[in-house]
């Protein structure tokens, strides 16, 4: 089974500041990795898909990046509603679809 | 619009069974893979169980024999039966639906809790 890792686990920023959250698989997923975000009381909702293609209605402000082992979720310039968990999905061996543990984007 | 309605939650105690039920709107769920995740208070996500469209299933070690996926075409309802519930499995249970193996729809959550 393919474990996803994600760093770091909490990252207390400003609104109007760039994030970075990386998540890294214990083997090759080649660009089969999603991103998600959460919010308290709601259900995930898909940020990203194949690594770097935005899902529908998705801001241009988050990005991601990578490819094997280490991908990169980024947050260009951080609005107040962005404040939330992300975890990363992996779809390369599928199934299980294994989630990293989260990253908790919280404000400073 | 598409739509995704979980129901079937409760408080259970160990050794029970329950099922959940996830009625779709907007889209057709045998024509789509659906699973079903869940997140343990406080916890992470946690994907249970996938069905394809065609009719093949496929499980988390953890709830391998004990929860069996299925759907029903007519009434467009993905299920989720779940039995010899173990304290380990209070979660809330979100179905979603795939597209290119991807959760891109979900529905809002229904919570089980396993209790005595």
């Amino acid at each position: 089974e393919i474990v996803l890792t994600q760093s770091p686990a909490t990252l207390s920023l400003s609104p109007g500041e760039r994030a970075t959250l990386s998540c890294r698989a214990s083997q090759s997923v080649s660009s089969y990795l999603a991103w998600y975000q959460q919010k308290p009381g709601q259900a995930p909702r898909l940020l990203i898909y194949d690594a770097s293609n935005r899902a529908t209605g998705i801001p241009a402000r988050f990005s991601g990046s990578g490819s094997g082992t280490d991908f990169t979720l980024t947050i260009s310039s951080l609005e107040p509603e962005d404040f939330a968990v992300y975890y990363c999905q992996q779809r390369s061996n599928w199934p299980p679809g294994t989630f990293g543990q989260g990253t908790k984007l919280e404000i400073k | 619009e598409v739509q995704l309605v979980e129901t079937g939650g409760g408080l259970i105690q160990p050794g029970g069974s329950l099922r959940l039920s996830c009625a779709a709107s907007g889209f057709t769920v045998s024509s789509n893979y659906m699973s079903w995740v869940r997140q343990a208070p406080g916890k992470g996500l946690e994907w249970v169980s996938v069905i394809y469209s065609g009719g093949s299933t496929y499980y988390a070690d953890s709830v391998k024999g004990r929860f069996t996926i299925s759907r029903d075409n007519s009434k467009n309802t993905l299920y989720l039966q779940m039995n010899s519930l173990r304290a380990e499995d209070t979660a809330v249970y979100y179905c979603a639906s795939l597209r290119r193996g991807y959760m891109d729809v979900w529905g809002k959550g229904t919570t089980v809790t396993v209790s005595s």
